[in-house]
């Protein structure tokens, strides 16, 4: 198994674009969480979908959504796209049985210019 | 609401000493905590989890719900211990997929 993947590995975009990340998780594991990680901070928790249904959402804006689909993967969008939301954004899968054990991708860098 | 501190942002020691990076948490229910690693130009991993009680890469982290802390130890550190290491809060119930994560501390060992 080649664990989480995602892509695309780097994007870059301008004001006011829009963005779709994707994320495949580990065979069997039907929880995806998203995070952003701005450089310097630890990772921030944005969305997490279990079973195609939204169980959590962080403190993002609306123009933040996501997605998860019957294979359990998983599409984060961004719209209006600003100068802040340059970071590098991780998928994590999980069984989804119970726990926190998750295991992280290696994520997209997004770049807004 | 739940937070994780991470004091030290930068922990340098040298080769075989003892290594601690701090970890305190609030949160008012049962937390679950992780200590994660991210090697150079590798993804983020889980170290260890408070619920196993493991030592993984010699490393310990005992749950010190009176001090609210999670400290990560080594008794020797070696150079391959050189990382940037996450403390990481969990819930449990219906929030366990979501993760809140310390600023992160990078640890280099010197020979």
């Amino acid at each position: 198994d080649a664990g989480v993947t995602q892509s695309p590995t780097h994007l870059i975009k301008t004001r006011g674009q829009q963005v779709t990340l994707r994320c495949s998780p580990i065979s069997g594991h039907k929880s995806v969480s998203w995070y952003q990680q701005v450089l310097g901070q630890g990772p921030q928790f944005i969305f997490q979908y279990y079973e195609k249904e939204e169980r959590g959402r962080g403190n993002f804006p609306d123009r933040f959504s996501a997605r998860q689909f019957p294979n359990y993967s998983s599409e984060l969008n961004v719209n209006a796209l600003l100068l802040g939301d340059s970071a590098l954004y991780l998928c994590a899968s999980s069984s989804g049985q119970g726990g926190n054990e998750q295991f992280f991708g290696p994520g997209t860098r997004l770049t807004v210019l | 609401a739940q937070r994780v501190t991470q004091p030290e942002k930068l922990l340098s020691v040298f080769k075989g000493a003892p290594v601690e990076l701090k970890c305190n948490y609030s949160y008012s229910g049962s937390p679950e905590l992780f200590w994660y690693v991210q090697y150079s130009r590798q993804r983020l991993q889980l170290l260890l989890r408070h619920i196993s009680r493991e030592s993984i890469k010699g490393f310990t982290a005992d749950l010190n719900k009176g001090e609210t802390s999670f400290h990560l130890k080594k008794p020797f550190a070696q150079e391959e211990d050189s990382a940037m290491y996450y403390c990481a809060l969990g819930r449990g119930g219906t929030s366990y997929g979501k993760l809140t994560f310390g600023q992160g501390t990078i640890l280099t060992v010197h020979p």
